[in-house]
């Protein structure tokens, strides 16, 4: 069965500061793993993943196979970063499954 | 390119009644998934549809159901509504590769009021 925790409902950080956001997640096969994040009032939108190998808005996951991890990292936090963040993985052809998701909130 | 648009955006039902709710995908997007959002349960999976077939199924009761027309629109009914079933629902759309459901693209959602 394909699963994924965030153990941090909610994560502070001031401005300027590393934050990371943790994702593991349980799934026998080689996955494809996600990062979606909804900011205040809008929809919710893909921010990674990681086959794209990407860094977007500063910020990247890298996939840990051995640890079943895919943290989100992001060495300088701005205040506009301040959102949820789903982490979701697919496992072969089934449903993509979303953790519960993590609070941040970037302070002055 | 216009993106998915859930109707209605709001609605109030009470406990026993039915409801149904309406997806437009993006124009192209063959795929198209639900989910159920709450504050406790974060965004659980219902179902995803592709190309008129149910691909997909979550945990969910059989008073939950959908459906998938010929031009990607998507519907899902909640039957004999419970308090429990008050929540936001999501749909979104992707262009399904065949294994990967790629990218979704998210609605605002429907957020439904039981009473």
């Amino acid at each position: 069965a394909q699963r994924v925790t965030q153990p941090e409902k909610l994560l502070s950080v001031f401005k300027g500061a590393p934050v990371e956001l943790k994702c593991n997640y349980s799934y026998s096969g080689s996955p494809e793993l996600f990062w979606y994040v909804q900011y205040s009032r809008q929809r919710l939108q893909l921010l990674l993943r990681h086959i794209s190998r990407e860094s977007i808005k500063g910020f990247t996951a890298d996939l840990n196979k051995g640890e079943t991890s895919f943290h989100l990292k992001k060495p300088f936090a701005q205040e506009e970063d301040s959102a949820m963040y789903y982490c979701a993985l697919q496992g072969g052809s089934e449903k993509l499954v979303f953790g519960k998701g993590t609070k941040l909130t970037v302070n002055p | 390119k216009a993106g998915v648009t859930q109707t209605p955006r709001y609605l109030i039902k009470t406990r026993g009644q039915q409801v149904t709710l309406s997806c437009s995908p993006i124009s192209g997007h063959r795929s198209v998934s639900w989910y159920q959002q709450t504050p406790g349960q974060g965004l659980q999976f219902l179902f995803e549809y592709f190309s008129e077939t149910q691909r997909n199924k979550g945990n969910f009761p059989g008073r939950f159901s959908g459906r998938q027309f010929s031009n990607s629109r998507s519907e899902m009914n909640v039957s004999t509504l419970e308090l429990g079933d008050s929540a936001l629902y999501l749909c979104a759309s992707s262009l399904f590769s065949g294994t990967s459901v790629g990218e979704l693209f998210f609605g605002e959602g429907s957020r439904l009021t039981v009473l």
